[in-house]
């Protein structure tokens, strides 16, 4: 049963540039959250997708996008990246409907912003 | 703003012990609850869900809530040093459009051999 897997594992980008990270949700699986976790901070949600559509926002500024593929397979963007948003970048998956609303996170994305 | 507060600890207990983690939660409609085990440099693992009063038991592992406190626990029994990690409390509102997961900071736990 193939987890939930995201890429690339680690990304050191420079102020300004744009970054996508990505994400299989895990076998079953049709919804796709994004989170941002800072150094000592707990997960801060981002935004989540279901059915290739944004679902639900968090406070984070429109440099943060995203999108999801038919195979429910989810991109994260930042544009003009600034050295706040260097941070671990987690995927969550769940299944909408399903017994529980249990999200499950993939490896993460280490991003530095020099 | 909706909130979910943890002791950051770290909290240290022996080999053997009980460890208890403790959370509350402002947002009186959450309705789901969740404890991920985060170790250094790894990403979140789930460990338990809860989503009734009273407890709820996983091998060493009991969830406590209590909603008319707006308070989750988490107790591991027989602590181990593999144990030892960040414990990140989370609650989701399950009612209308709302779909995140909201975290605690995480409350660092040391088991010592």
């Amino acid at each position: 049963d193939a987890g939930v897997t995201q890429s690339p594992t680690h990304l050191i980008k420079t102020r300004g540039q744009q970054v996508t990270l990505r994400c299989s949700p895990k076998s079953g699986h049709d919804t796709v959250s994004w989170y941002q976790q800072a150094l000592g901070q707990g997960p801060q949600f981002i935004f989540q997708y279901y059915e290739e559509e944004e679902r639900q926002r968090g406070n984070f500024p429109d440099r943060f996008s995203g999108h999801q593929f038919p195979n429910y397979s989810s991109e994260l963007n930042v544009n003009a990246l600034l050295l706040g948003d260097s941070a671990l970048y987690l995927c969550a998956s769940s299944l909408l409907g399903g017994s529980t609303d249990t999200q499950y996170f993939g490896p993460g994305t280490r991003l530095t912003v020099l | 703003q909706k909130e979910v507060e943890q002791n950051s600890g770290p909290l240290s207990v022996p080999e053997g012990a009980i460890a208890s983690l403790n959370c509350t939660y402002s947002d009186r409609v959450s309705q789901s609850f969740f404890w991920y085990r985060q170790y250094s440099g790894k990403s979140p693992e789930l460990i338990m869900s809860i989503y009734s009063n009273g407890d709820k038991e996983d091998g060493r592992f009991t969830a406590q809530l209590n909603k008319a406190s707006q308070y989750v626990s988490l107790l591991i029994r027989d602590s181990q040093p593999s144990d030892s990690a960040t414990y990140l409390c989370a609650a989701r509102n399950s009612g209308g459009s709302n779909y995140k997961l909201t975290f605690g900071k995480g409350t660092l736990l040391t088991v010592n051999p």
